[in-house]
């Protein structure tokens, strides 16, 4: 079965410090990869998307994502978080031939630490 | 742009009712998806409507059901309601392909007591 799968329920970091999200999925073939970020009472934001080509995804607000197919990843990195940045992360699938239908992980809380 | 809108915001209903949730997409977006966010279960695709069809449907019971319109709006509908129904209902819209970006909408929280 297709699955996306967040080990991390919750991170902390410092403001100014870097950040790395992990995401591994299980797809019969490489799948389309998403990052969303969903604020508190609000509907998800799309941060990078990755469908071929280059590893590595520029997004929106300074994230970055890296494809590794060997490894079945996709971890979102940011090289200096800001206080704003505290929101909830959802990594996200789609099967390539399977329209619409986003598998989403559990998600990971991010805190940021003034 | 106006972005994906949806109605209502909050609703609450009791047990043994039935609800329906509205979703206007982007203009121009002919793709609708429907996801259910709880605490527990966290993002669980409901169903994708397609130019009015059905394209994707995910493991819910036969309660949640959904249509779409010819102007892309969607509707989505729970009948005889359980408390486990409480959730946040987010609808996202796309132009057509998942290599498009999917929009969310702010979604409606269904409280059921």
């Amino acid at each position: 079965a297709q699955s996306v799968t967040q080990p991390d329920i919750h991170i902390t970091v410092s403001e100014g410090a870097s950040l790395e999200l992990r995401c591994n999925y299980s797809y019969g073939a490489t799948p389309y990869l998403f990052w969303y970020v969903q604020s508190p009472g609000q509907g998800l934001q799309l941060l990078l998307k990755y469908f071929s080509g280059d590893t590595l995804v520029q997004g929106i607000k300074g994230f970055e994502a890296e494809f590794k197919r060997s490894q079945s990843s996709f971890n979102l990195r940011k090289p200096s978080v800001h206080w704003s940045d505290a929101a909830e992360y959802f990594c996200a699938g789609a099967s390539t031939g399977g329209g619409n239908k986003l598998t989403f992980g559990t998600g990971t809380q991010l805190k940021v630490e003034l | 742009k106006a972005g994906v809108t949806q109605t209502p915001r909050y609703l609450i209903k009791t047990r043994g009712q039935q609800v329906t949730l509205s979703c206007s997409p982007i203009s121009g977006h002919r793709s609708v998806s429907w996801y259910q966010q709880t605490p527990g279960q966290g993002l669980q695709f409901l169903f994708e409507y397609f130019s009015e069809t059905q394209r994707n449907k995910g493991n819910f019971p036969g309660r949640f059901s959904g249509r779409q319109f010819s102007n892309s709006r969607s509707e989505m509908n729970v009948s005889t309601l359980e408390l486990g129904d409480s959730a946040l209902y987010l609808c996202a819209s796309s132009l057509s392909q998942p290599s498009e970006t999917q929009y969310f909408g702010p979604g409606t929280r269904l409280l059921v007591l």
